[in-house]
């Protein structure tokens, strides 16, 4: 079956510009999560979702970071007025419960 | 807050050694994941154990709960077996993950 997809594979924006970036799960999972991946560093949480509870948002580095996901599917991330320092490889992951599975990421670079 | 050490942090070894990454927690956890991430950036999870040991193929791991430690093994090592190789913990089921720096694992033929 299909994988974790995420789109766009590739964002280039100027500082200051908003970005969105999309995650479409695999289906049937209750949980996904978004991570972050700075170039040379280690994978950071920014935010999780599981069913209908309230998301923890507990991994965002600023309020210009949000994220929304629609029921048990797709979700969203995000980043307002966009700075340098955002850029990074953003990953989604999906879990069944017992396995994370993860997406492509999308690269994100910020001019 | 949970701290997630690797060792090592990078790794050479020759074609068909026996390999081993260790990982160390500080606080108890639900279940401990270890992932795979290839040089073009993608995430392969392993294995998930919350006791015990698994293994897959030429891939073990064990996990001693009362010690707060993990080791993934390779054994028969081969190139394609390059990758970085990362240790990450769930301190609730379901929860998120809290990861390790990784250990950038080369294998030479």
């Amino acid at each position: 079956g299909a994988g974790v997809s995420q789109s766009p594979s590739n964002k280039v924006t100027e500082k200051g510009k908003d970005v969105e970036l999309r995650c479409d799960p695999i289906s049937g999972h209750t949980a996904l999560y978004w991570y972050r991946q700075r170039l040379g560093q280690g994978l950071e949480f920014l935010i999780y979702f599981q069913g209908n509870s309230a998301p923890d948002k507990s991994g965002l580095p600023s309020d210009r970071f949000s994220a929304e996901r629609t029921g048990e599917s797709v979700s969203t991330l995000t980043i307002q007025r966009t700075q340098q320092e955002d850029s990074a490889v953003y990953l989604c992951a999906s879990s069944n419960r017992y396995t994370q599975y993860f997406g492509p990421g999308t690269r994100l670079t910020v001019l | 807050k949970n701290e997630v050490e690797q060792s090592p942090q990078n790794l050479t070894a020759q074609e068909g050694e026996f390999i081993t990454i260790n990982c160390s927690y500080s606080v108890g956890i639900s279940a401990l994941h270890w992932l795979q991430q290839h040089p073009g950036g993608g995430i392969v999870s392993l294995f998930m154990l919350s006791s015990g040991k698994k293994k897959h193929g030429r891939l073990i791991a064990t996990i001693n709960i009362q010690e707060k430690h993990s080791s993934l093994h390779i054994t028969a090592s081969h190139p394609r077996d390059s990758a970085v190789y990362i240790c990450a913990v769930e301190e609730t089921s379901g929860s998120r993950l809290t990861f390790g720096e990784g250990t950038q694992l080369t294998v030479n033929p």
